[in-house]
């Protein structure tokens, strides 16, 4: 069965510190996509990335850097210089391809705060 | 480029009642989501729609129903409302299939007293 753990329920940094969030997921499918979404406090979920299976490469957006290992079952976030803006609840997501399904399977989500 | 739009933002029903959410989805987008953001479950999905028909269901009973319309927007709508319905609806979009990202509305937080 699919799971996606987000071991990290509440994290706290001081401006300007980079921070890593954590995702473990587990799947049986061979082809998936990977997902980040951000929930400010407003509740709406911002898209942030998608990667599929078959693409390990690490991935850097502005101060959004994405590390995938495949060995590993992880696809983790890394906001380099966090500012305030960054505070949200994050989520890491599975869909699974090969299941037909094309649902978002979420983590339970890590609560970031950037204290300034 | 206007996102995904959803109606209302918030709704007060009390149990027993049934609550019609709407959503109207990315222009281009055919495929719609509902999920449903409750307090210590987390995000959990509840239903898929794609060119008018459902295509998926999470695990949620019977009362949890929708349907999509020609012009791709969607009813999400929970009947015998209990205290544990209130929640964040949110809604999501995608093109076809879904194999493409999805991209969410605001939500609907319900309230059921």
């Amino acid at each position: 069965a699919q799971k996606v753990t987000q071991a990290q329920t509440e994290i706290s940094v001081v401006e300007k510190e980079d921070v890593t969030l954590d995702c473990v997921y587990e799947t049986r499918d061979t082809t998936y996509y990977l997902f980040w979404y951000k929930q400010p406090p407003s509740g709406e979920l911002v898209f942030l990335i998608r990667r599929n299976s078959f693409d390990e490469q690490n991935e850097i957006s502005g101060r959004y850097s994405w590390n995938f290992q495949k060995s590993t079952s992880s696809f983790n976030f890394t906001i380099t210089a966090s500012q305030v803006v960054d505070s949200a609840v994050y989520f890491c997501a599975l869909s699974e391809l090969n299941s037909g399904a094309n649902n978002l399977f979420f983590g339970t989500g890590t609560r970031l705060t950037v204290i300034p | 480029e206007a996102g995904v739009t959803q109606s209302p933002t918030h709704l007060i029903k009390t149990r027993g009642q049934q609550a019609t959410l709407r959503c109207s989805p990315i222009s281009g987008h055919t495929s719609v989501y509902w999920y449903q953001q409750a307090l210590g479950l987390g995000l959990q999905f509840l239903l898929w729609y794609d060119e008018g028909e459902e295509r998926n269901r999470g695990n949620f009973p019977p009362r949890f129903s929708g349907r999509q319309f020609p012009n791709y927007s969607s009813e999400l709508n929970v009947n015998a409302l209990e205290l544990e319905d209130s929640a964040l609806y949110l809604c999501a979009s995608s093109f076809e299939g879904g194999r493409d990202e999805q991209f969410f509305g605001p939500g609907t937080r319900l309230t059921v007293l």
